[in-house]
């Protein structure tokens, strides 16, 4: 997979917005940008991934850079709920569907 | 709808001891199927991973093994239980689309204490 890179940590409060950025100096042209979250004492799960656009679902937006060298998953809305580890992965496509879980971002909630 | 099962939920064993966990998926076919571990405060660890029935790759060279006796099912073994083999393991399977990448739904883990 190509490396990513997320701070170890951010914090912010309930209801307000939140960025969590990405660095993926080395991606290719064919890499899909994965986000996936942990919350304690549980699996991780899928939140949204991006190819080239911006994205949007019901959980997050994905911004992505013109040059796809970086990105950011945008919470709105940032709840305690929201508090969790969060991932950055380009993952193989192909054959296997390979994840590579690093160490993601800690996102701690304030109330 | 699909579901992924892993039993037990905990478990404590001592050192030396075997080691089988399973993972069971419903709701899919041939789907391809995945063990990770979590040690204690550190990030996810694939250590398997199985494309189809008795096709299986090893991640990370360890004394613990993996098999795939039917196409949804997934157990993880191990013929002695080393103290460093505690931690949180996964089981996941994956799908991919292109309008929603690739999605892995995990299990709710087993947490094994070596002691």
């Amino acid at each position: 997979d190509a490396k990513t890179t997320q701070p170890n940590s951010m914090e912010s409060n309930e209801e307000e917005p939140v960025h969590l950025p990405c660095n993926h100096s080395t991606i290719s042209g064919t890499d899909y940008i994965h986000w996936y979250r942990q919350l304690p004492s549980q699996g991780p799960e899928y939140v949204i991934h991006g190819l080239t656009s911006n994205v949007n679902n019901r959980m997050a937006s994905l911004a992505i850079a013109e040059d796809r060298k970086s990105s950011t998953l945008i919470l709105h809305r940032a709840t305690l709920r929201d508090a969790a580890v969060y991932y950055c992965i380009l993952p193989i496509i192909q054959g296997a569907q390979k994840l590579v879980f690093g160490q993601g971002t800690r996102l701690t909630i304030n109330p | 709808s699909q579901t992924i099962h892993q039993w037990p939920a905990t478990l404590v064993q001592p050192v030396g001891s075997p080691l089988s966990l399973e993972c069971t998926v419903e709701g899919t076919s041939n789907p391809n199927l995945y063990w990770y571990r979590q040690a204690a405060g550190r990030g996810l660890q694939l250590l398997f991973y199985s494309v189809g029935i008795g096709q299986i790759s090893s991640e990370v060279p360890q004394n613990l093994s993996a098999s795939r006796p039917q196409d949804r099912q997934f157990i993880l073994s191990s013929k002695k239980l080393l103290l460093s083999d505690s931690g949180f393991y996964l089981c996941a399977w994956s799908r991919f689309a292109r309008d929603r990448g690739i999605e892995q739904y995990f299990g709710p883990g087993t947490r094994l204490t070596v002691t």
